[in-house]
């Protein structure tokens, strides 16, 4: 079983729409989360920290829930740039080791 | 500034020849991995440097790679001798102290082995 589990999508949304996902991770010892972004052919990009108050930055609103151990990423008001793939980022107890999900990938179309 | 800079951006190379991929990571960043990426697998970490030092290599797939970083300023990957499978997209990253989950990636190198 992977570490870091993601629905890969296609999630394919209409400009101006909302589109939420979920990841799940198996080890609870994993400290830190992150969502990175990759575009096709490009490399990964950090685009947020999970905090586990939840956090936002901007039209993107990331939370934690160690409970159940599941990390979400909404977008609001989806842009056309925002297609690309989104990496669910696990950063283990060991303090360097990221575990990344295979992605999601989102498509906003005009 | 200048990001992560990795070179060359592809290498076509024929099999059982070797190959050498090149990183400079940014400057002020302490740690630097090496990611191998395919369709199949997805990203996986093949060895992390901290301080010029390898802390884990668990990642590197076999004796033929290998992976120095004789400063802080630069990392190299040797595959020798490379194989068909070897063919992925290899990135680079680097992050600031205390910062390992922040990591900033290079544009990678686009390898086939015919």
């Amino acid at each position: 079983r992977k570490e870091v589990e993601q629905d890969p999508g296609p999630f394919n949304v209409p400009e101006g729409a909302t589109v939420a996902f979920n990841c799940t991770y198996s080890n609870s010892a994993s400290q830190s989360f992150f969502w990175y972004r990759q575009d096709c052919r490009k490399e990964p990009k950090l685009l947020m920290s999970v905090y586990s108050s939840g956090n936002e930055d901007g039209r993107f609103t990331a939370q934690l829930n160690r409970a159940s151990q599941y990390i979400s990423l909404l977008i609001r008001d989806s842009k056309l740039s925002d297609s690309a793939t989104y990496l669910c980022v696990a950063l283990l107890s060991n303090d360097y080791k990221l575990s990344f999900g295979a992605g999601t990938t989102v498509t906003v179309r005009a | 500034d200048a990001g992560v800079i990795q070179s060359p951006r592809h290498e076509v190379t024929e099999m059982g020849q070797e190959v050498t991929l090149r990183c400079k990571p940014i400057s002020g960043h302490n740690s630097l991995f090496w990611y191998r990426q395919t369709m199949m697998r997805g990203l996986e970490l093949l060895i992390y440097f901290n301080n010029n030092v390898p802390i884990d290599d668990s990642g590197m797939p076999e004796d033929r790679f290998s992976a120095k970083m004789p400063n802080a300023s630069f990392s190299t990957l040797k595959i020798q001798p490379s194989e068909p499978r070897d063919s992925a997209v290899y990135f680079c990253a680097s992050s600031p102290p205390g910062q390992q989950g922040i990591q900033y990636f290079g544009a990678g190198t686009r390898l086939s082995v015919l």
